[in-house]
């Protein structure tokens, strides 16, 4: 059974950072792009970035292109998504997902910007 | 704001059928397949339809996706009250070089 678990959400001050991260288990991680999905309260869903299975590729939405960085550890099926220069606007829930498309995700972690 | 536009909502009669649309460009649903998402509240989303019109296993065939053009649609016929959800179309923009997803439409059941 596929399951990825995100953790290290949290209250960060705005210019602060944090790092999340996604433990994935249930299937090869090595063989998937992964990606970082993102939604505000009360708004829709917003994609951030994605990393090809060898790391070799990523890529990034242009509103946090600069300030975030995703990058994987295959040998501890971990995703992670390093996050500096945070704004208010960056509040939100982030869920990562198995695939270009996303077909499972993880129940996501809470983020929220704010002094 | 989003590149793919989805009527805010839509809503039916249990065993009505009901239709969102997606519509987008020729950079993204114009080259790429489309995904469908749904989304109860306070839960993550899971995908239903990928490719256009492949359900994932386990997805009712009341649910259906086609594609024409530049444009998209989820159909959902035989309305039942578990379908109250929202639901977002998905695709690779080629221009953006980024993945998009659609504003989303609350489907409501009468």
């Amino acid at each position: 059974e596929v399951q990825l678990v995100e953790s290290g959400g949290g209250l960060v001050q705005p210019g602060g950072s944090l790092r999340l991260t996604c433990a994935a288990s249930g299937f090869t991680f090595s063989n998937y792009w992964m990606t970082w999905v993102r939604q505000a309260p009360g708004k829709g869903l917003e994609w951030v970035a994605n990393i090809k299975g060898d790391g070799s590729e990523k890529y990034y939405v242009d509103s946090v292109k600069g300030r975030f960085t995703i990058s994987r550890d295959n040998a501890k099926k971990s995703l992670s998504l390093q996050m500096n220069v945070l704004r208010a606007e960056d509040t939100a829930v982030y869920y990562c997902a198995r695939g270009v498309i996303g077909d499972s995700w993880g129940p996501g972690a809470q983020v929220i910007v704010s002094s | 704001q989003s590149v793919l536009t989805q009527p805010p909502s839509a809503s039916g009669t249990p065993g009505q059928r009901v239709t969102i649309s997606c519509s987008g460009s020729s950079s993204n649903i114009g080259t790429d397949t489309i995904n469908w998402y749904q989304q109860f509240p306070g839960t993550a989303p899971q995908l239903l339809i990928h490719s256009d019109n492949q359900r994932l296993s386990g997805v009712p065939d009341r649910f259906s996706g086609s594609k024409s053009g530049t444009s998209a649609s989820l159909a959902i016929s035989g309305l039942q009250s578990e379908d109250e959800a929202d639901y977002y179309c998905a695709t690779w923009d080629n221009s953006l070089n980024a993945f998009v997803f659609g504003t989303g439409s609350k489907v409501t059941v009468l």
